[in-house]
């Protein structure tokens, strides 16, 4: 069955780095985009970070656009968000997904599995 | 990067149909594209996928459950209220620019 486990959640300082991490099982990880997303304590659902298959494309929102890099090892079938600077408006449940493709490389423009999230807590 | 918007809560008793209502932009929703998306997301739990491409139904996902688009602004109706349909909806659309935008939630309350 498919499989997504996020990891790497944490407390941090504003200003310090923390990379999560996403591992998938039971599905070809290779021919899937990946995206990251983020909710705040008691708020909604936003979205962090798109990767393509192969790594080769890759999007992201405006608030986090040259602070975060979404990456992924195909060969590990895990996805990553490298998180640096980081901000208190960065607290939220990390939750990685997967976007469906009848076709590889075509998208499908929502997701389809979920992983169960981590937490990420940006504090002094 | 606005949300896309959503009624903060629906109820409904048991049984009954309810209908929420997800407005946007022709940037999003209004898109001719139709790459709208709802998930539900119990207390406490991660987002699951009920709708996708305004209309469809992912396998396992009941016949309860469907959607339906004019202009700018999608829905979603859920059909026979059951106690086990409390928990927050949200709605997705793809938007212009290859990023996604989310609505606000509306959390279904069953009497």
């Amino acid at each position: 069955q498919v499989q997504l486990v996020e990891s790497g959640g944490g407390v941090v300082q504003p200003g310090r780095s923390l990379r999560l991490s996403c591992a998938a099982s039971g599905f070809t990880f290779s021919h899937y985009a990946i995206h990251w997303f983020r909710q705040a304590p008691g708020k909604g659902l936003d979205w962090v970070a798109t990767i393509s298959y192969d790594g080769r494309i890759t999007f992201y929102t405006d608030s986090v656009r040259g602070r975060f890099t979404i990456s992924r090892d195909n060969s590990k079938s895990t996805l990553y968000l490298q998180m640096n600077s980081l901000r208190p408006e960065d607290t939220a449940v990390y939750y990685c997904a997967r976007e469906p493709a009848a076709t590889v490389g075509v998208p499908s423009f929502y997701f389809d599995y979920w992983g169960l999230g981590t937490l990420v807590t940006v504090s002094s | 990067q606005s949300a896309l918007t959503q009624p903060a809560s629906v109820s409904g008793s048991p049984g009954q149909s309810i209908t929420i209502s997800c407005t946007g932009t022709s940037s999003d929703v209004g898109n001719y594209n139709n790459r709208v998306s709802w998930y539900q997301q119990p207390p406490g739990k991660a987002p699951q996928l009920i709708i996708h491409d305004v209309t469809s139904r992912p396998s396992g996902v009941s016949s309860r459950f469907s959607g339906s688009k004019s202009g700018n602004s999608a829905s979603l109706t859920i059909s026979g209220l059951q106690a086990e349909d409390e928990a927050d909806y949200y709605c997705a659309s793809h938007r212009s620019g290859n990023t996604y935008v989310f609505g606000t939630g509306t959390k279904v309350t069953v009497l």
